[in-house]
């Protein structure tokens, strides 16, 4: 069955640090991969999406991701995070007849 | 483009009252999926529909739980009766179709006292 994985529940950064999200995935096939952040009372937001061609998509407010098949990884990355990224990030496979969400991962930013 | 609207944003209820939750697509999606959020479950998928036809209801927890979409524009979420443990927030989404990404709508927080 298919499945993502999102094994860190929570990240602690600092603000101007790096970041990576990691998420993994299980599926027969290559999917369709998306990452989504959601901010407290609000609806998930679509950060980027990978279904084909080059490996690394790059997302809005400065997020990209890579796609590593032989891992069958599809990680979420920012150079410099700022204050306003605190948020829960969020993982999404479509099989191409259902969208697999991971748990997700908390987001906390300090100054 | 107005994005999917969800209505009401929170919804206080007594236990054994009858609870609709409301949503309008993005017009010219086609497919619309109902979501449940809670701290202990996370994202659950309820149902979704294709072409206002239902294709997946297997996450809907109870008879209680219905769901319809009338028409390509407005589809509804009810529960009869409501629970406590019903409390959660409910998000509603929609996209062109398989493979495109889902727009989310702002949620529902249901509350059942």
């Amino acid at each position: 069955a298919q499945s993502v994985t999102q094994p860190d529940i929570h990240i602690t950064v600092s603000e101007g640090a790096s970041l990576e999200l990691r998420c993994n995935y299980s599926y027969g096939a290559t999917p369709y991969l998306f990452w989504y952040v959601q901010s407290p009372g609000q609806g998930l937001q679509l950060l980027l999406k990978y279904f084909s061609g080059d490996t690394l998509v790059q997302g809005i407010k400065g997020f990209e991701a890579e796609f590593k098949r032989s891992q069958s990884s599809f990680n979420l990355r920012k150079p410099s995070v700022h204050w306003s990224d605190a948020a829960e990030y969020f993982c999404a496979v479509d099989s191409g007849n259902q969208f697999y969400f991971g748990t997700g991962t908390s987001l906390t930013v300090i100054p | 483009d107005a994005g999917v609207i969800q209505s009401p944003r929170h919804e206080v209820t007594e236990m054994g009252q009858e609870v609709t939750l409301r949503c309008k697509p993005i017009s010219g999606h086609n497919s619309l999926f109902w979501y449940r959020q809670t701290m202990m479950r996370g994202l659950e998928l309820l149902i979704y529909f294709n072409n206002n036809v239902p294709i997946d209801d297997s996450g809907m927890p109870e008879d209680r739980f219905s769901a319809k979409m009338p028409n390509a524009s407005f589809s509804t979420l009810k529960i009869q009766p409501s629970e406590p443990r019903d409390s959660a927030v409910y998000f509603c989404a929609s996209s062109v179709g398989a493979g495109s990404p889902l727009h989310f709508g702002n949620g529902t927080r249901l509350t059942v006292t």
